[in-house]
Formats: structure tokens, sequence, C-alpha cells
């Protein structure tokens, strides 16, 4: 079935430092959804791209879907010690919503 | 609105012990679904639902059961667990499946089978 792999798996990041994680499929993708999970929490949904070649911001988080709707990253413009946490992307195969392995991300005071 | 709620909280089992995982969702979403969460392998999808009456299996089906009798309820039952079933699991909801609509997630349950 469809499966979206994701990279890195761990990230380790100063403060103020960038990050940025990516998600790849072998398949054209409908749309993708990222979410973040902070440790001990739940998944909490941050956005959904649609569009080949779209990009969206949320404040320091850049969001992009690839031309060719294989691809998508996160970028997080410099980290804070609230961006911890664990980001994954969500692909749809029908009906099914399938999860990354997911990007843990760390950050430095 | 509760949103999702998931009960209970924590839970251990003797292996072959049954029980049932509880979700509700007062947001009126027609899709639901159960994952489970093991450390280093994200969240894998045991079963969903697109609306009452319907259910399908996910990527980790075996072992579990689930039903969808009304819209609001979507119960995760473990007929006879096994060690390799302690996990945390975490029900979601959302609009419309189809149209892949953002995901709710319940607190999770955390489940050890000993």
């Amino acid at each position: 079935g469809q499966q979206v792999m994701q990279i890195p798996q761990y990230q380790h990041v100063q403060e103020g430092e960038d990050f940025t994680t990516y998600c790849n499929s072998s398949t054209t993708l409908s749309n993708i959804q990222w979410y973040k999970q902070r440790p001990g929490g739940h998944p909490v949904f941050l956005i959904q791209l649609v569009k080949s070649g779209e990009v969206k911001k949320q404040k320091r988080l850049t969001f992009q879907f690839g031309e060719a709707k294989k691809n998508s990253s996160l970028h997080i413009t410099a980290t804070q010690t609230t961006d911890v946490g664990t980001y994954f992307c969500v692909s749809s195969n029908t009906g099914k919503l399938i999860f990354g392995q997911g990007t843990t991300l760390q950050v430095k005071p | 609105n509760a949103g999702v709620t998931q009960t209970p909280k924590f839970q251990v089992l003797k292996t072959g012990q049954s029980m049932t995982l509880q979700c509700a969702q007062d947001m009126n979403h027609e899709y639901m679904s159960w994952y489970r969460q093991d450390p280093g392998m994200g969240l894998r999808l045991i079963h969903y639902s697109v609306g009452a009456g319907i259910t399908d299996q996910g990527e980790v089906p075996n072992g579990y059961n689930v039903s969808r009798s009304t819209t609001e309820d979507f119960p995760l039952r473990l007929l006879s667990a096994a060690p390799s079933q302690t996990s945390v699991y975490f029900c979601a909801s959302s609009y419309e499946g189809r149209n892949n609509s953002p995901l709710h997630f319940g607190n999770g349950t955390r489940l050890t089978v000993t």
C-alpha cells in the first residue's frame, strides 16, 4: 500500500538553529497533512497541503508540497524550546490516513 | 464540546484477558479510527469507520475488533490480549475521512499486557 518515508528520524538542534523534516512517497499523493505530537501528548493537526508546489506558512513554520506531489517538507526557522516534539506527515490511501514514522526534534536551550 | 474522549487512560491486562477500549466523540464526525503507537514506529492504523454501520481494516487489524453502531461511539475490542499488544492506543475522528479532514485525537490509552 501507499507509504510515506520520513527523514530524519531524530534531530537535535541548538535553540535558534533551523530544522527541516522531509516526507517522501513513491506514488503521487492526493494531499498531505502534518501533525505535531508533544512528549506525552497526542498528535495535533498543523496543516494540509493539496496543490502541486503549494507553500504555506505558519509563523516560523513553512510547509511545502512538491511539484510532482510525491514529497513534502516542514521547515522551522530559528527553533525554540517550544518546538520540541515529533512531527508526522500523513497521507491518505482510499480512505485510510497513514502516518509517516515521524521526526523527533530536540532543542537545546 | 468535549471532543474525543477515550477511556480508560491506563490499563494492565494479563495475557489472554479481553477488554474494550472506549472512544466517543461529540462533534458529529463521520470518520473515526484507532491507531496504536509504539516507540520508533509512529502511529499505525488498526481499524477505521467512515460512518455508522461501516468499518474497515487498517494496517495492523489482527487481534482487534471494532463496531460502529452509532455516530458517536467507536469501541476497540481485544478478544485475547497478548504482550505484543502493549502499546499506546489513540482514537481519532474527523468530519469526513474521504476528503481528508483534519483528525482530532483523544488523549490515548496506555495498555500493558503481562
